[in-house]
């Protein structure tokens, strides 16, 4: 099992570029989050999937869009890069229910400038 | 706003140390609360998690407190060794079908 693999590991952007970040669980997990990690923040929620088929904003969704493809992958879309968007991205998954341990992904590190 | 409080921002203790780590939160509906490691350059991984009905739970050389009345809990660390140096954020979350809270993170460092 790769657990949660996240693509790309790096990216440098120009303000108002677009890209996906892409994340994938083996799994069979039912829940999906994207996270953003900054220095002396914690980690953020950006969005997450519940479910497939469901998405919900979390405390910091503005600038993002998500997409849950199927069961295994969630993606995370930066329409209009801003270097206030310069972090480290996490995905985790979830199985849910009374099983409540997220596995996070390795991270994708993104600089805007 | 900040729903989970969690210091010290960074903390450094000899090997064989005991480092403990606070966090406090306000909202009663919190019932779960896990501890996460995370090392440089990776996500962060389940540590150990405890819920309110019990006031200490243990696995291995990690311990979590936990005062329900105070609304805060812990982590202590026993015999903390330099492999034990990476950041640690508290969380909490209300209900099966919520979403987790982090604290802001402590790095600890274990120097020899």
């Amino acid at each position: 099992n790769a657990g949660v693999t996240q693509t790309p590991k790096f990216q440098v952007l120009k303000t108002g570029q677009s890209m996906t970040l892409q994340c994938a669980q083996d799994m069979n997990h039912n829940s999906m989050y994207w996270y953003r990690q900054d220095p002396g923040m914690g980690l953020r929620l950006i969005y997450y999937s519940a479910s497939e088929g469901t998405t919900d904003k979390g405390e910091v969704p503005n600038g993002y869009n998500v997409s849950r493809l199927n069961k295994r992958e969630f993606s995370l879309r930066l329409e209009s890069a801003a270097p206030s968007q310069t972090s480290v991205y996490f995905c985790a998954s979830m199985y849910g229910g009374a099983n409540n341990e997220q596995f996070f992904g390795p991270g994708t590190r993104l600089t805007v400038l | 706003q900040q729903q989970v409080k969690q210091s010290p921002q960074s903390l450094i203790v000899q090997k064989g140390g005991i480092p403990i780590i606070n966090c406090a939160y306000e909202n009663t509906a919190f019932d779960y609360f896990p501890w996460y490691q995370q090392f440089p350059g990776k996500g962060p991984a389940l540590l150990i998690a405890i819920r309110p009905d019990v006031s200490e739970k243990k696995e291995g050389r990690f311990t979590i407190s936990f005062n329900k009345s105070a609304k805060q809990f812990s982590l202590h660390i026993m015999d903390s060794q330099p492999g034990d140096s990476a950041t640690y954020f508290c969380a909490a979350r209300a209900g099966t079908a919520s979403k987790l809270t982090f604290g802001t993170g402590t790095r600890l460092q274990v120097t020899l």
